[in-house]
């Protein structure tokens, strides 16, 4: 069965500097992989997917993923954040035959420090 | 175009009662999991609906069961409820491939006391 490991549970960063949020996952099929944002009160968005071709995937609000397969991971990297990106992010992933369910690991927690 | 949208948006419920969540899928959605976030957690999956039967199950205990509409609208119903039940709800519609990605509702937050 397949999981999911965010590395960290907080991220603090300044604002206008750079991010990595971490994601590993186990699985012994391939994968398909998530990256949702949280607000606070609100339901999660999708930020981006890779399902597959290009390992380096580009998302909404200037977010970024690298799928790697020999470390199994899919860190989630900004350039530059602002004070509007402070939410939880969740990594996500399905795999298995076409019915399988989307696992999501723990959140990170993004803070943006003035 | 709407989204997913879920009612209500809070509950207060009292320990050994019984309620209902409801779902209606963004438009064109044919499948609808439900996922349980307790505070400060991940979203832990419930249950996936697909043609009006249950396609998937998660680790939950039979007191969590739902059902899927004709019109692809659903409900997730939770008996006897437990302290520990407290948490944000979440409805996510999908078209049902491992590819698709959920689109998730605001949530229903129930406070069990």
């Amino acid at each position: 069965a397949q999981s999911v490991t965010q590395l960290d549970s907080q991220v603090p960063v300044f604002e206008e500097a750079p991010v990595e949020l971490r994601c590993n996952y186990s699985s012994s099929v391939s994968v398909y992989l998530f990256w949702y944002v949280q607000y606070p009160n609100q339901g999660l968005q999708l930020l981006l997917k890779y399902l597959s071709g290009s390992t380096l995937v580009k998302g909404i609000n200037g977010f970024e993923a690298e799928f790697n397969k020999s470390q199994t991971s899919f860190h989630l990297r900004k350039p530059s954040v602002h004070i509007s990106d402070t939410a939880e992010y969740f990594c996500a992933v399905s795999e298995g035959n076409r019915d399988d369910k989307i696992i999501f690991g723990k959140g990170t927690r993004l803070h943006i420090l003035p | 175009d709407a989204g997913v949208t879920q009612s209500p948006t809070h509950l207060i419920k009292t320990r050994g009662q019984q309620v209902t969540l409801r779902c209606s899928p963004k438009s064109g959605h044919d499948t609808v999991s439900w996922y349980q976030q307790a505070l400060g957690q991940g979203p832990q999956f419930i249950f996936q609906y697909y043609e009006e039967e249950e396609r998937q199950r998660g680790n939950f205990p039979d007191r969590f069961s739902g059902h899927q509409f004709p019109n692809y609208s659903s409900e997730l119903n939770v008996n006897a409820l437990l302290l520990g039940d407290s948490a944000l709800y979440l409805c996510a519609s999908s078209l049902g491939r491992r590819d698709s990605p959920l689109h998730f509702g605001n949530g229903t937050r129930l406070t069990v006391t």
